[in-house]
């Protein structure tokens, strides 16, 4: 079955470094990746969306890159704070059509001063 | 705009209680859809529709009705209440097109004992 993981359930990182989450797909090829933020008792916040022809997207502080032949997704926060610990989400589909959106279970950042 | 609202934001039903929560959102997406997010299975969907008067069931559909009588409202229905259906219930919507991002509601946080 399709199948989009995240591995570590839990990251603990210092402030000031680079925090990288990792997000795995199997038995598909998806056409985007999206990747959401979720702080404690609220919903995801969507961050950014890479689709499968695009190597690497950045917005400000983040980056994402896809990578067809590993079937993965590296998410990037340079200069991490402490204002960046949450549960960071990542999301797709089997195809680009209408169809509903599949989420890894989610990787907890704690980003230490 | 207010985005996705959920109401009620906590509520505890007795086993075998129905209740109905609300979604509602004010952006004129045609996509809305129920996930339900238990610590360590991450977001899990219940169903999904396309579009007034069209629903579909996602990974998790039983012992929920939903219906889409306006483009506006998504009500979740549970029909007789069970523990296993204690979590945290968010609602989305987004436009049609499965690549586009989704807004989330803020959650309601259910308990039935």
């Amino acid at each position: 079955s399709q199948k989009i993981e995240q591995n570590s359930e839990a990251l603990n990182i210092q402030e000031g470094k680079t925090a990288t989450l990792t997000c795995n797909y199997t038995n598909y090829s998806p056409a985007y990746l999206q990747w959401y933020r979720q702080d404690p008792g609220r919903g995801p916040v969507f961050l950014l969306l890479i689709r499968e022809n695009e190597k690497e997207k950045r917005k400000e502080r983040l980056k994402v890159t896809f990578d067809t032949t590993l079937k993965q997704s590296l998410f990037h926060i340079t200069a991490s704070q402490p204002a960046d610990s949450a549960t960071y989400l990542c999301a797709s589909s089997p195809n680009s059509g209408n169809t509903p959106l599949v989420f890894g279970k989610g990787t907890r950042l704690s980003v230490i001063a | 705009n207010a985005g996705v609202t959920q109401t009620p934001k906590f509520q505890v039903l007795k086993t075998g209680q129905s209740m109905t929560l609300q979604c509602a959102q004010d952006m004129n997406h045609e996509y809305m859809s129920w996930y339900r997010q238990d610590p360590g299975m991450g977001l899990r969907l219940i169903h999904y529709s396309v579009g007034a008067g069209i629903t579909d069931q996602g990974e998790v559909p039983n012992g929920y009705n939903v219906s889409r009588s306006t483009t506006e409202d998504f009500p979740l229905r549970l029909l007789s209440a069970a523990p296993s259906q204690t979590s945290v219930y968010f609602c989305a919507s987004r436009t049609s097109g499965s690549s586009y991002e989704q807004y989330f509601g803020p959650g309601t946080r259910l308990t039935v004992t």
